[in-house]
């Protein structure tokens, strides 16, 4: 079974600072990938960035970037130079080819204040 | 090109009733998954299917079914309707091309209250 750890409920950065958003992951599969989502108020989730299990280097999506510590299992998500647009839920997600389906955490609600 | 879409937004019933929603996933996308959100949780997977079968089932009871039709739309069915089903109905579709994993894009979401 899988399995996403998020042991951040709630962050708080600064406009134009950089944050570092937490996970960490359990799975037996030897091929898996890592999804980051956003969620705002309004409910949809928004895809951020993937890393494959065998990808060497770690994914970058502009202002997105997932540190990938596959020793550790875990996938932290950073943020750089946040804007007061990043103010929302952030999930970290697992899927792997044999389940069919994501896996999500329990997320980390981040606030971006001026 | 249009993302996911799903209808109706918002939907309130009361226990005991059955309720239908819909989804219309990306242009060239053959799978689509169905998730409940229940409020302060993340996702929880409901559904997959792939050119129109099937291909997961999560942990929830018999009142949900889903079906996929030939043109990749979905729909989701649930029967008997409980305070507990109150919840953000979120459609996801990929591609399904055969990787070790797939990026799912999701709806906007129906918000189901049962009342």
């Amino acid at each position: 079974a899988q399995k996403i750890t998020q042991t951040q409920p709630g962050m708080f950065v600064q406009e134009k600072e950089a944050v570092t958003l937490d996970c960490t992951y359990d799975t037996s599969d030897p091929s898996y990938g890592l999804f980051w989502y956003k969620q705002p108020s309004s409910g949809e989730m928004i895809f951020l960035i993937y890393q494959g299990s065998y990808d060497q280097q770690n994914a970058t999506e502009g202002r997105y970037s997932l540190n990938f510590q596959k020793a550790r299992k875990s996938a932290n998500l950073v943020i750089s130079a946040s804007q007061l647009g990043d103010s929302a839920m952030y999930f970290c997600a697992i899927g792997t080819y044999n389940t069919d389906k994501l896996i999500f955490g329990t997320g980390t609600r981040l606030q971006v204040f001026p | 090109d249009a993302g996911v879409t799903q209808s109706p937004t918002h939907l309130i019933k009361t226990r005991g009733q059955h309720v239908t929603l819909r989804c219309s996933p990306i242009s060239g996308h053959k799978s689509v998954s169905w998730y409940q959100q229940v409020l302060g949780q993340g996702p929880q997977f409901i559904f997959q299917y792939y050119e129109k079968e099937e291909r997961g089932r999560g942990n929830f009871p018999d009142r949900f079914s889903a079906r996929q039709f030939p043109n990749y739309s979905s729909e989701l069915n649930v029967n008997a309707l409980l305070l507990g089903d109150s919840a953000l109905y979120l459609c996801a579709s990929s591609q399904r091309i055969a990787e070790a994993t797939d990026t799912q894009y999701f709806g906007p979401g129906t918000r189901l209250t049962v009342l």
